[in-house]
């Protein structure tokens, strides 16, 4: 079975860190670009980061860009995001997806992009 | 950035009603729309992929259509399970995607 399982959500301080991970199983993982995805509590979904399948590429929102950083270990079929300087409004659900792709009909080396496979998410809470 | 709108915010439908959800783009996005199911507590689940390509195991009552701008998800017959809340979101900025602000279909 395809499946994403996030951990290592909690309660920090502001200023604080923490480290989510998300395993990976039932499908290569090493062939997959992966996100970040989270929810605060009642609004909607706002994509936090993406890292390409070898690692060599990665995009941050402008929400989290130079406290966040996104990393994978192809070998232990894992994706992390190390959370510093945590503010209040990072206070969310973390979700992990997977992206997969399709070739556009006509256009050979542009790519729909979607993803498909999505964790449970991991709750992150910033207060004092 | 490009901005993703959607409307209604909320509707309430009867089961056996047909419901079409409405997501605009703030630029064309050609046919670069994902359509996403969530219920609560859960995580979003993939429906339509490229604006109108169902995800395997997707019920065919849903349906995805448009190109450029403005895009539609269509419930033919909704059902007690169709109670949720549905994004849309853009990929033809991958991979700095952002989603629609959801809409939410309850029970009337």
């Amino acid at each position: 079975e395809v499946q994403l399982v996030e951990s290592g959500g909690g309660l920090v301080q502001p200023g604080g860190s923490l480290r989510l991970s998300c395993a990976a199983s039932g499908f290569t993982f090493s062939s997959y670009e992966m996100n970040w995805v989270r929810q605060a509590p009642g609004k909607g979904l706002e994509w936090v980061s993406y890292i390409s399948s070898s690692g060599s590429t990665i995009y941050y929102a402008d929400s989290v860009k130079g406290r966040f950083t996104i990393s994978r270990d192809n070998a232990k079929n894992s994706l992390y995001l190390q959370m510093n300087s945590l503010r209040a409004e990072d206070t969310a659900v973390y979700y992990c997806a997977r992206d997969d792709i399709v070739v556009v009909p006509a256009a050979q080396d542009y790519y729909y992009y979607y993803m498909d496979v999505w964790g449970k998410g991991t709750t992150v809470t910033v207060s004092s | 950035d490009i901005q993703m709108t959607q409307s209604p915010s909320s509707l309430s439908a009867s089961v056996g009603d047909r419901v079409t959800i409405t997501c605009r783009a703030s630029q064309s996005i050609s046919s670069y729309l994902n359509w996403y199911q969530q219920k609560p507590g859960k995580a979003p689940k993939l429906l339509i992929y490229a604006a109108s390509s169902l995800q395997s195991g997707v019920p065919s009552r849903f349906s995805g259509s448009g190109s450029g701008t403005d895009f539609t998800l269509t419930i033919s017959s909704l059902q007690p399970e169709d109670f949720a809340t549905y994004y849309c979101q853009q990929s033809y900025s991958t991979p700095r995607i952002t989603f629609g602000p959801g809409t939410k279909v309850d029970i009337k």
